[in-house]
């Protein structure tokens, strides 16, 4: 039961331009989300979170945005750089389901110089 | 501060073996999950120990088990190999102990099982 999707395999964005990651979730009881990055032979790296008491939750270039009543997050790299390239999980949590997160499939974006 | 260290980072078994894998959290961490990647299927949780207790477990088989240690390093084993648990295999730490809206993962670079 995937209760976290996200529905672009992949994405390509040219340098510089904006790039959106989406995620979609199911499990109205998720209360936090967060967005790892993960280049090929590392592991998922911490990128922003946001709660669900909050809309929006900023950190240079990324901003997260959440839409509670359309259980929908997404991602925003502004201005996108070459080393963005990678692939993108969402994950979200419920309050008391301690630290088991449900990650989404990912998102490979491609940003082109 | 070192990060959350994993061994080995890639092995090769046949069906039928059985396999044990290693993580040490980040120094403070009295969390570890473990979670399975696969292509395609984004990251699996099996499961989470804090302080020497399974607190959560993901919808895997029993041939999946873990257990932690006093001093917080984790190990995960899987028995009777199958050619489907072919995957990237990752330990997860967090300062979280439960219940606010904060604490992120830390993760490892991964232990890459291969089953022939």
């Amino acid at each position: 039961d995937q209760q976290v999707k996200q529905n672009s395999p992949s994405l390509s964005v040219q340098e510089g331009r904006i790039s959106i990651l989406n995620c979609d979730y199911t499990n109205s009881m998720f209360d936090y989300f967060l967005w790892y990055k993960k280049y090929p032979a590392e592991g998922p790296t911490f990128l922003i979170s946001i709660s669900s008491i909050k809309d929006k939750n900023e950190d240079g270039r990324f901003t997260v945005f959440l839409n509670k009543s359309a259980k929908h997050l997404s991602l925003h790299i502004v201005p996108s750089q070459p080393g963005d390239s990678a692939v993108y999980f969402c994950a979200a949590r419920s309050l008391y389901n301690f630290n088991k997160f449900y990650f989404g499939s990912g998102t490979k974006l491609n940003v082109k110089p | 501060k070192a990060g959350v260290t994993q061994t080995p980072r890639y092995l090769i078994k046949t069906r039928g073996q059985q396999v044990t894998l290693s993580c040490s959290p980040i120094s403070g961490h009295r969390s570890v999950s473990w979670y399975q990647q696969t292509p395609g299927q984004g990251l699996q949780f099996l499961f989470e120990y804090f302080s020497e207790t399974q607190r959560n477990k993901g919808n895997f088989p029993g041939r999946f088990s873990g257990r932690q240690f006093s001093n917080s390093r984790s190990e995960m084993n899987v028995s009777t190999l199958e050619l489907g648990d072919s995957a990237l295999y990752l330990c997860a730490s967090s300062s979280h102990s439960g219940g606010a809206n904060t604490g992120e993962l830390f993760f490892g670079e991964g232990s890459r099982l291969t089953v022939l």
